[in-house]
Formats: C-alpha cells, sequence, structure tokens
C-alpha cells in the first residue's frame, strides 16, 4: 500500500515558469511533510518541510501548500531556472526522531532554457 | 544544516566478494540512522533503521544476512554487503537523525555499488 502518492512522474517547464508537483497521503498520522530536491548520482537534500498547523510555507522561491482536510500538499517552484532540473521526492513522517520517512515516487523535472 | 558524509561514492567489487560503505555524522550525533536502496528512476526503498548500539530492525523482504548493518557509535554507521552478486548492484543512501523530536533527516551523498 502506497502511503503516499506523487504525481505527475515528469514535468517539463519553460525557464521562468511555475512547477506545481502534488502529494496525497493516507495515514492521519502523518505530521512532517519534506520535499526533498535529488541530482543524479547525489543523495537527496531537503528542500522545505510544513508541519500541519500552517497551511502554507515559503523559501524563497519554494512554497509548500498543505491542505490537511484534503489530505494534500503541493510543492510550487516559482521562476523556474534550469538549475532546478533535479527529480523532486515528497514524503511524510510522524513526528518523532525514530520515525521513518515515507517517500512518495518522485518527479522528474526538466526546466527548458 | 547537519552534514552526513558517506563513503565510498563509487565502488567495484568482483562477485562473491564483501564490500563495507560507511555513513558518518560529521557534526552531531546521530541517534537513528537508516539505509535506503533506489534503483534508477525509482524512489529511495528503506533497507533498515539502525539505533545507536543496538540491533538493527530490517524491512520485510531484506536479507539481513546479506545486508549487515552496524551502528557501534553516534557518529557512524557501516553496511556491509555480504557475498556481493550482480543483483545487489545499485544506490546505497544513508540518512541520519539527531533523535528526540527533531523529525530533519540528513542524507549521506550515497554510494553507487557495481558488482561484476
Amino acid at each position: 500500500q502506497q502511503q503516499v502518492k506523487q504525481s505527475p512522474q515528469s514535468l517539463i517547464v519553460q525557464k521562468g515558469g511555475i512547477s506545481i508537483i502534488n502529494c496525497a497521503y493516507e495515514n492521519t498520522a502523518f505530521d512532517y511533510f519534506p520535499w526533498y530536491q535529488q541530482f543524479p548520482g547525489k543523495g537527496p537534500a531537503l528542500l522545505i518541510a510544513i508541519r500541519p498547523d500552517v497551511s502554507e510555507k515559503k523559501e524563497g522561491r519554494f512554497t509548500i501548500s498543505f491542505n490537511k482536510s484534503a489530505k494534500q500538499f503541493s510543492l510550487h517552484i516559482m521562476d523556474s531556472q534550469p538549475g532546478d532540473s533535479a527529480t523532486y521526492f515528497c514524503a511524510a513522517s510522524v513526528n518523532s526522531g525514530y520515525s521513518t520517512l515515507t517517500f512518495g515516487k518522485g518527479t522528474m523535472l526538466l526546466v527548458s532554457p | 544544516g547537519a552534514v552526513v558524509s558517506q563513503h565510498p561514492s563509487r565502488v567495484i567489487c568482483k562477485s562473491g566478494t564483501s564490500v563495507k560503505i560507511e555513513c558518518r555524522s560529521l557534526d552531531f550525533q546521530a541517534t537513528t540512522m537508516f539505509w535506503y536502496r533506489q534503483f534508477p528512476k525509482q524512489s529511495l526503498m528503506l533497507m533498515a533503521t539502525s539505533n545507536e548500539g543496538s540491533k538493527a530492525t530490517y524491512e520485510q523482504g531484506v536479507e539481513k544476512d546479506k545486508f549487515l548493518i552496524n551502528h557501534a557509535s553516534l557518529t557512524l554507521s557501516t553496511l556491509t554487503v555480504t557475498s556481493a552478486h550482480p543483483e545487489d548492484s545499485s544506490f546505497y543512501i544513508c540518512s541520519a537523525k539527531r533523535g528526540g523530536l527533531d523529525t530533519e533527516a540528513f542524507f549521506g551523498q550515497g554510494t553507487r555499488l557495481t558488482v561484476v
């Protein structure tokens, strides 16, 4: 049972456009929702994360929107740049240092020049 | 952010031999470390979770005798792939957490294992 569903699988956006990646979760116990960026041959790096007490969090060009009632959250990349081309993973976990992350399947983003 | 260093970044080994991958938290104490496996263009698959000083907890389907995990200190965890075979070729990634209420996981750079 996949607990975090991510879409789309791949995305092509023109430079300067907005990239939007969506995730939906099933486990209502999840209360930590990070997004990771991964370049080929590298480990994932935390991009931005949100907890369910807020509906939106913005860091630079990256924004997470969170809808608790719909059990959905999304990543918006404003003014997308070619350097943003990477694979993005959403994840979710329970608020505990020992809990594991449940990852989505990933979205390959290509920002065309 | 905290730094997790993984070594080696690439390794090629002969079939039947064992290979060890190290994961170090450089500037924090990692009470919990995680090992993942990632196939090309796929998501991270959790292999095991280890807490310092205790045995690792393996995910279903992961052979604990083949993938030996040792978390001997608060800054070091190792994954040993024993009697490696070509099907073990993959990208292995570790991550570490401080523990307590700190839920942020810091990832290593990954290790590309090729078994020939």
